[in-house]
């Protein structure tokens, strides 16, 4: 089946730092790819997508490039701020068929600490 | 302004005792889903459904149990054979994936249950 896995966290960065958190995936399919973030007792919220091979997505400083030949979908931002201390999360959906029609399937996610 | 909310925010149950965890939307999706979330574990898939009146197992379905009998709700009964169900649960939806392709889910707030 498909799988997400996420670098081990915690991150924990200074203010105006760089970024980066790694996701791999696999897939039977061509899957869609994201990154959602959710913050202290909230539900989740969509941070950026790609849909298709070489695909960037962008929102809030925040980017990640859709690479099938790595299969991978890292997120990065150039420069962290206090509020972006959250935890998030990669997650794919293969909806070309197959067992895996119609599910989203998540990594373990990545808790960000950004510092003063 | 459309949405999923889930209630209640925080729930207490005694052992050996059901409860029912609400989940509505007002986005007209077609597709809803169930999640069990616990510290380091991420985002794990209990229950899904594409269309009304069908639903599918996810990879945690033992000891849970829901209904789909309209588009809007899509209910989650924890049952008394759920060993441990005390975590995180969020609720999520989005468009069908036949007609809309690899769209993006959006989710609620979540609820809180602890077993005492």
């Amino acid at each position: 089946g498909n799988s997400v896995t996420q670098m081990e966290g915690p991150v924990t960065l200074s203010e105006e730092a760089f970024l980066t958190i790694n996701c791999t995936y696999t897939a039977t399919g061509y899957p869609s790819l994201f990154w959602y973030v959710q913050y202290p007792g909230e539900g989740l919220q969509l941070l950026l997508k790609a849909t298709k091979a070489d695909d960037k997505g962008s929102n809030k400083g925040f980017e990640a490039t859709y690479r099938k030949e790595t299969t991978s979908f890292h997120l990065e931002k150039g420069s962290v701020q206090v509020s972006d201390s959250a935890v998030y999360f990669c997650a794919l959906s293969d909806d070309a068929g197959g067992t895996s029609y119609g599910k989203l399937t998540f990594g373990q996610g990545t808790i960000l600490t950004v510092h003063p | 302004d459309g949405g999923i909310t889930q209630s209640p925010k925080y729930l207490f149950r005694k052992e050996g005792q059901n409860v029912t965890l609400s989940c509505e939307q007002n986005l007209n999706h077609d597709a809803m889903y169930w999640y069990r979330q616990d510290p380091g574990q991420g985002l794990r898939l209990i229950y899904y459904s594409q269309i009304v009146n069908d639903f599918q197992k996810g990879d945690i379905a033992e000891g849970y149990s829901v209904s789909r009998e309209k588009k809007e709700s899509f209910p989650l009964t924890v049952t008394s054979a759920q060993k441990n169900p005390t975590a995180f649960y969020l609720c999520a939806s989005r468009k069908s994936s036949v007609l809309s392709g690899n769209t993006e889910a959006f989710f609620g707030q979540g609820t809180r249950l602890t077993v005492v």
